[in-house]
């Protein structure tokens, strides 16, 4: 596509339920990057996938966040027993090369527990 | 443990003049800097890169400056417009392809 697509662009969930947010990266781009970003701080890393593998999770605050990237492309972030401190924009970026190019971001999927 | 800063209060400028934004860093060593423009519920969006061996960088009426002994990178935007109204995040990155963002500064430019 031509852009990074997020979706939902809003969620609204029940405490402890389980969500899924979604990430569609710019066809080609073997990088793919999760971050979080809390109102008035700046994006906080979660996940970075390198084709399908994990590369680095070192940013998933616990074990009820887990990613996936099956195929190389789409990513799910999936958030179980969801609490209020998981309110929060959710932001997908990739890259053909970060360290050249830069990050493209999508519009984020905004996260609200209540 | 890693920091970045970069100023909280926003910077409020009149249109036409140059606006400088700081970002400075502690207790790391990057190898590259990124800066990135972010507008209410979008985004952020990429719009330069320094290397650690790049002293400036140019990009139309963009200017970013690296110093690796201050630990200091400084964002200038010439001929200011209200459309350059938004927060400018600035980034760290190393090899391990991961960056690390700062909280970012509210740039305000009055017409």
């Amino acid at each position: 596509g031509a852009g990074v697509s997020q979706t939902p662009s809003n969620k609204v969930t029940e405490k402890g339920k389980y969500v899924e947010l979604r990430c569609d990266p710019i066809s080609g781009h073997t990088a793919l990057y999760w971050y979080r970003q809390s109102l008035g701080q700046g994006p906080e890393f979660l996940i970075y996938f390198q084709g399908t593998g994990a590369a680095d999770d070192s940013g998933l605050p616990n074990d009820r966040f887990f990613a996936v990237r099956p195929e190389g492309s789409v990513s799910t972030l999936k958030i179980q027993r969801t609490e209020r401190g998981d309110s929060a924009v959710y932001l997908c970026a990739s890259s053909l090369d970060s360290t050249v190019y830069g990050y493209t971001f999508g519009s984020g999927t905004r996260l609200t527990v209540v | 443990s890693q920091k970045i800063e970069q100023n909280s209060e926003a910077l409020n400028i009149q249109e036409g003049k140059t606006a400088t934004l700081t970002c400075n860093y502690t207790n790391y060593s990057p190898a590259y800097l990124q800066w990135y423009r972010q507008d209410p519920g979008r985004g952020p969006v990429f719009l330069l890169l320094i290397r650690e061996n790049e002293k400036e960088k140019r990009k139309e009426r963009l200017k970013v400056t690296f110093d690796t002994t201050l630990k200091q990178s400084l964002f200038h935007i010439t001929a200011s417009q209200p459309a350059d109204s938004a927060t400018y995040l600035c980034a760290l990155g190393d090899s391990s392809y991961k960056l690390i963002f700062g909280s970012g500064t509210r740039l305000l430019v009055r017409p």
